[in-house]
């Protein structure tokens, strides 16, 4: 059974730092892996898709990357602002399936 | 980019009533559509995966008779809580896939807030 963990479970920085969110899944026959945010009783909002065959992806102040064979990948936020500050989820999706299974996610505060 | 709308945002319904939500992929045609369900700084659990023209597949543990799923149309798929009672307050959350699911990134609704008096 695929099970999806991220730490860590809350982080509190000041604005300007770099960050690292890291998530991590026991069954490596993933098909891809989908970073998300979510804000406050709302629903999600897609950041990064990596495949399986990929190794990173970037958008903007985002980069994620992925390590497959050891269940491992990492949400790196560059230059963080008072506005990142939410619940980011990572998800794996299996091989021949459809299904999304959710890590725990890692809620972030980021202050002035 | 895909949208995906989902109604209402919130509801609050007294206990033994039925509630419909509707989910709904504005701009691009979604032959499968997921429900999930979040408590309160918890992660999402996956539900059921509803297909249109069929009859949506269950996640173990969760109940068919008291979550009633239809997928009449490639663009909208509806979640009925059945006699709702107070522990199935809880947000809902749909997506869909645009394209080939398994190789877009899914889309999310906003929630929907269902709170039983």
């Amino acid at each position: 059974k695929q099970e999806v963990t991220q730490i860590p479970a809350a982080l509190s920085v000041p604005e300007g730092e770099n960050l690292v969110l890291n998530c991590s899944f026991t069954d490596s026959a993933i098909y891809n892996l989908q970073w998300f945010r979510q804000d406050p009783g709302k629903g999600l909002t897609s950041l990064l898709l990596i495949q399986s065959s990929q190794r990173e992806q970037t958008s903007g102040r985002l980069n994620a990357s992925l390590d497959k064979s050891s269940g491992r990948s990492t949400l790196y936020i560059a230059a963080s602002q008072p506005g990142d500050s939410a619940t980011y989820l990572c998800a794996v999706r299996r091989h021949n399936t459809d299904k999304l299974i959710f890590g725990t996610g890692t809620r972030l505060q980021v202050f002035p | 980019g895909a949208v995906v709308s989902q109604h209402p945002s919130w509801v609050i319904c007294k206990s033994g009533t039925s509630v419909k939500i509707e989910c709904r992929s504005l701009d691009f045609q979604a032959t499968t559509m997921f429900w999930y369900r979040q408590f309160p700084k918890q992660s999402l659990m996956l539900m059921a995966t509803s297909n249109e023209g069929s009859k949506a597949t269950y996640e173990q543990g969760v109940e068919k008779d008291k979550f009633l799923i239809n997928h009449a149309s490639l663009t909208l798929s509806t979640l009925t809580v059945t006699s709702a009672h107070p522990e199935d307050s809880s947000f809902y959350i749909c997506s869909a896939g645009a394209g080939t699911t398994t190789n877009s990134p899914l889309h999310f609704g906003n929630g929907t807030r269902l709170t039983v008096t």
